[in-house]
């Protein structure tokens, strides 16, 4: 099955800095990948996504790019604010139309004021 | 749009004691929902998928006599976890995907707030 890792697993930054978290997947059949945000206690949410058909998305200070050969992909968030701060997930799905995500480990980011 | 309920939000009972939590698509038909266990610190692992009208899939290493998944409509699937123990106390979430094609499905799982579960 799928295996994704996900570095760092804590991660601090200036406010104003930027902040980059890395993914890298294990099944060469994966084909979207998300992002969530999630808040202590709550749900996750979507905050970004990226499909195998394109190398990079940008949604205001957040981009994703993906390097389907590698395996891998990062996401960028830049500008960063205080209401930044969360534990971010990566996630893949080997098959849309199945739909199993798997997740990655998490990354603790937090922003600096 | 694209709404998943989930309740209760927060549940603390004994040990030995059965607790059912419900996850609803409120505005779409959720021909799948999906079962998550998070433990503080840690990721979201899946647990089983539940298709409407048959018998959830179970992920390597969940008993499927201890988590009981009913998906009995478009709208409603739940999660009962029976004689649950300390070690079961845990954020359990769960998701649902639309019909594909249908409007929500550009997103793969909609998710529930999720259930704090306490075993004491």
């Amino acid at each position: 099955g799928e295996n994704v890792e996900q570095h760092p697993s804590t991660l601090s930054v200036q406010e104003g800095d930027s902040a980059v978290i890395k993914c890298t997947y294990s099944d060469s059949a994966s084909n979207y990948f998300p992002w969530y945000k999630q808040e202590l206690g709550k749900r996750p949410q979507l905050i970004i996504d990226i499909r195998s058909n394109v190398g990079e998305k940008k949604d205001q200070r957040i981009a994703v790019t993906l390097n389907k050969t590698a395996k891998h992909f990062s996401l960028h968030i830049t500008e960063t604010q205080p209401e930044d701060s969360a534990v971010y997930f990566c996630a893949a799905i080997s098959n849309f139309g199945n739909e199993k995500l798997t997740f990655g480990t998490g990354t603790r980011l937090t922003i600096i004021p | 749009g694209a709404v998943v309920s989930q309740h209760p939000s927060w549940v603390i009972c004994k040990s030995g004691t059965s607790v059912k939590i419900e996850c609803r698509s409120l505005d779409f038909q959720a021909t799948t929902m999906f079962w998550y266990r998070q433990f503080p610190k840690q990721s979201l692992m899946l647990m089983a998928t539940s298709n409407e009208g048959s018998k959830a899939t179970y992920e390597q290493g969940v008993e499927k006599d201890k988590f009981l998944i009913n998906h009995a409509s478009l709208t409603l699937s739940t999660l009962t976890v029976t004689s649950a123990h300390p070690e079961d106390s845990s954020f359990y979430i769960c998701s649902a995907r639309g019909v594909f094609g249908q409007p929500n499905s550009n997103q793969p799982q909609h998710f529930g707030d999720g259930t704090r579960l306490s075993i004491l």
